[in-house]
């Protein structure tokens, strides 16, 4: 099926350790992003890509950066990973910038730092 | 800067019964309006949106959303709660309108439970 697709689905990390999270759309979608869920506090944007090419930070982007592979592909590195960092993480698609008409989400990848 | 809040961090209603969550949004100019549902384990799905037209918009599963300006609310509303309904649901509001790099800003979530 059509969609975006996040890998891993789970991962746990030692404090330190680092990781690449991947993501990958099949709709020709011109903007990408990576969100962060966390109990309360909804979803907080890390960073996005609004079309090949190009990056921005968003909200909490500190401890992370992001790898606009080609138009498909949009990668979320944590460096050297901390407690502050477990998560879940989602990576989203859109056809305009604005998202106007509507954010496709992936699955998510539950993040746990220990 | 834009945003938007959802004062209720849960909602309960019997099955069957009517059921509404709030949403109150804060944007310069014309307001890019967003409604999302997260069931669990899974990512969000959109379910309607306002631009523009009329204040009542129509969504998926049944659900539709009011548009009161004078407010600045954007309430999600059923008029017949499922059991399936039950879900994490997300308002949001498109930010910076005239920016090629606008994105979507997502409220805390209110998360809704339908008993039998």
């Amino acid at each position: 099926n059509a969609g975006v697709t996040q890998t891993p689905k789970f991962q746990v990390l030692k404090t330190g350790q680092s990781m690449t999270l991947q993501c990958a759309q099949d709709m020709n979608h011109n903007s990408m992003y990576w969100y962060r869920q966390d109990p309360g506090m909804g979803l907080r944007l890390i960073y996005y890509s609004a079309s090949e090419g190009t990056t921005d930070k968003g909200e909490v982007p500190n401890g992370y950066n992001v790898s606009r592979l080609n138009k498909r592909e949009f990668s979320l590195r944590l460096e050297s990973a901390a407690p502050s960092q477990t998560s879940v993480y989602f990576c989203a698609s859109s056809t305009s910038r604005g998202g106007d008409n509507g954010y496709t989400f992936g699955s998510g990848t539950r993040l746990t730092v220990v | 800067a834009q945003s938007v809040a959802q004062p209720e961090d849960q909602v309960n209603v019997a099955e069957g019964n009517p059921l509404t969550v709030k949403c109150t949004y804060s944007v310069s100019g014309n307001p890019y309006l967003f409604w999302y549902v997260q069931y669990p384990n899974r990512g969000l799905q959109f379910l309607l949106k306002y631009i523009t037209g009329d204040n009542l918009v129509k969504g998926s599963y049944g659900f539709e959303a009011e548009f009161n300006k004078s407010q600045t609310s954007f309430h999600l509303k059923k008029p017949s709660a499922l059991v399936s309904d039950s879900a994490l649901y997300f308002c949001a509001v498109r930010d910076n309108l005239y920016s090629s790099a606008s994105k979507i800003i997502f409220g805390s979530g209110t998360r809704l439970s339908i008993r039998p």
